[in-house]
């Protein structure tokens, strides 16, 4: 199994609402990773996790909140959000931090729209 | 600080033509250096990389790449094009030893004509 699994594929949510977006992956990563990816434009690193413990938070505004319940699981809960916010959310695991190659497996992404 | 450059924003060529999509990075260490290729509202999928081995390095799909330290490039290559391979691709170099920060570049989109 190489995939990873996030869901739902699309959301569209108002300002005031609380959601989340799920990812999965059963390759035995401990390494998981949340981009943002705004259209025609690569994806922007928002958060890294490692042993299920936040290694990288690149100044992700607070309305963004990850959660890494275990080491198959990735969440992201959204509450607050704003317009700007409308994008594709890409989950991506790898076998470990710092010494593995640095490949990268992403999911489908997360089509989210801020309305 | 490591960066990347992909030369073309845009890239057209018939069916059965060769592909060409350049790039060229920085680097102050030892590099791994990725394409990835995005299909529209699909995620990234990994055609092929570079971590120090073999410097020609082939990949997934037909598509090759060659690893040219003098000259900073890691080119994508492919000898025929296909309708299929129509796509965003992206350039992706990672300094060894760095957590896993991967440094995107602006991405190639590729059209594929008949």
């Amino acid at each position: 199994d190489t995939e990873v699994t996030q869901t739902p594929k699309h959301l569209v949510m108002g300002m005031t609402n609380k959601k989340s977006l799920k990812c999965e992956q059963h390759m035995g990563h401990r390494a998981m990773y949340w981009y943002k990816q705004k259209a025609k434009k690569p994806p922007e690193l928002m958060f890294v996790y490692s042993y299920e413990k936040l290694s990288i938070n690149e100044s992700v505004p607070s309305r963004f909140s990850p959660e890494c319940p275990n080491s198959s699981l990735l969440n992201l809960h959204l509450h607050a959000l704003q317009p700007e916010d409308s994008a594709l959310y890409l989950c991506a695991s790898s076998l470990s931090l710092g010494l593995d190659t640095g490949e990268l497996f992403f999911g489908e992404g997360s089509r989210l729209t801020v309305l | 600080a490591q960066s990347v450059t992909q030369l073309d924003s845009h890239v057209s060529v018939s069916e059965g033509t060769p592909v060409l999509l350049r790039c060229n990075y920085s680097s102050s260490y030892s590099p791994s250096l990725f394409w990835y290729v995005q299909h529209p509202n699909k995620g990234l999928q990994l055609l092929l990389k570079y971590t120090s081995a073999a410097t020609l390095v082939k990949g997934i799909n037909g598509f090759e790449a060659e690893f040219k330290k003098s000259e900073t490039s890691f080119h994508l290559t492919k000898p025929s094009a296909h309708m299929s391979d129509a796509a965003e691709y992206f350039c992706v170099v990672r300094n060894t030893g760095t957590a896993s920060k991967l440094t995107f570049g602006t991405g190639t989109r590729l059209q594929v004509t008949l």
